[in-house]
């Protein structure tokens, strides 16, 4: 599984775009890009995942540069409740691995 | 959301005690896998399961075993409880590349 690097924190203002980088510079051909968020002691939230095209759902979108060795993750219009610890995760989900491996993440909070 | 129940959601024990964690889900996943959290170390795999009584371990399986004996059903068996086993476990279900995660228990091993 590619490493992914994070910032440790990032701060956000209320309503406005939240944008979370990743770096993934080692990622193969056949490994997504998974996102996770988890908020204050709750169990971690599937966000959205891509391979090599962008992404968009009703939580996020994500952007994969064109050589796949950084993405980011987009909250629109971010509010307080999307403050929580954001994942991103290289991972091969082909065949029966579904396994994911967590870094540390990037903690972003958001203000009022 | 998902379903898929972790228990019980807290819990003391003593050192030396087996306990049992729960996770069961009525999704009718192929995948389920238990994880602990621990502040420094991050979310990290202790077993995980890819069927009826198929089980593998993942990175920090020792002092853990698993069964998983029905489809819904995943346990976690501290055989015999230490202290650094004080942690929060996540249960997950996956049946493709989108996870779902349970709500926690929190463990402590005094």
């Amino acid at each position: 599984d590619a490493k992914t690097t994070q910032p440790p924190s990032m701060d956000c203002a209320e309503g406005r775009a939240a944008n979370l980088p990743c770096n993934h510079s080692t990622i193969s051909g056949n490994e997504y890009v998974y996102w996770y968020r988890q908020i204050h002691s709750q169990g971690p939230q599937y966000i959205i995942h891509g391979l090599k095209n962008n992404e968009t759902n009703e939580m996020a979108s994500l952007i994969i540069t064109e050589d796949r060795k950084s993405s980011t993750l987009i909250l629109p219009h971010a509010t307080l409740r999307d403050t929580a610890v954001y994942y991103c995760i290289a991972q091969n989900s082909g065949g029966s691995n579904y396994k994911l491996t967590f870094g540390k993440g990037t903690l972003l909070t958001v203000n009022p | 959301d998902a379903g898929i129940t972790q228990s019980p959601r807290h819990k003391v024990t003593e050192t030396g005690t087996p306990v049992t964690l729960r996770c069961h889900q009525t999704e009718n996943h192929r995948y389920m896998y238990w994880y602990r959290q621990d502040p420094g170390h991050g979310l990290r795999l202790i077993h995980y399961s890819y069927g009826v009584k198929d089980t593998d371990k993942g990175e920090v399986s020792d002092g853990y075993s698993v069964s998983r004996s029905k489809t819904e059903d995943f346990l976690l068996t501290l055989e015999s409880a230490t202290s650094s086993q004080t942690s929060v476990y996540f249960c997950a279900i996956s049946g493709g590349p989108r996870a779902f995660f349970g709500q926690g228990t929190r463990l402590t091993v005094v």
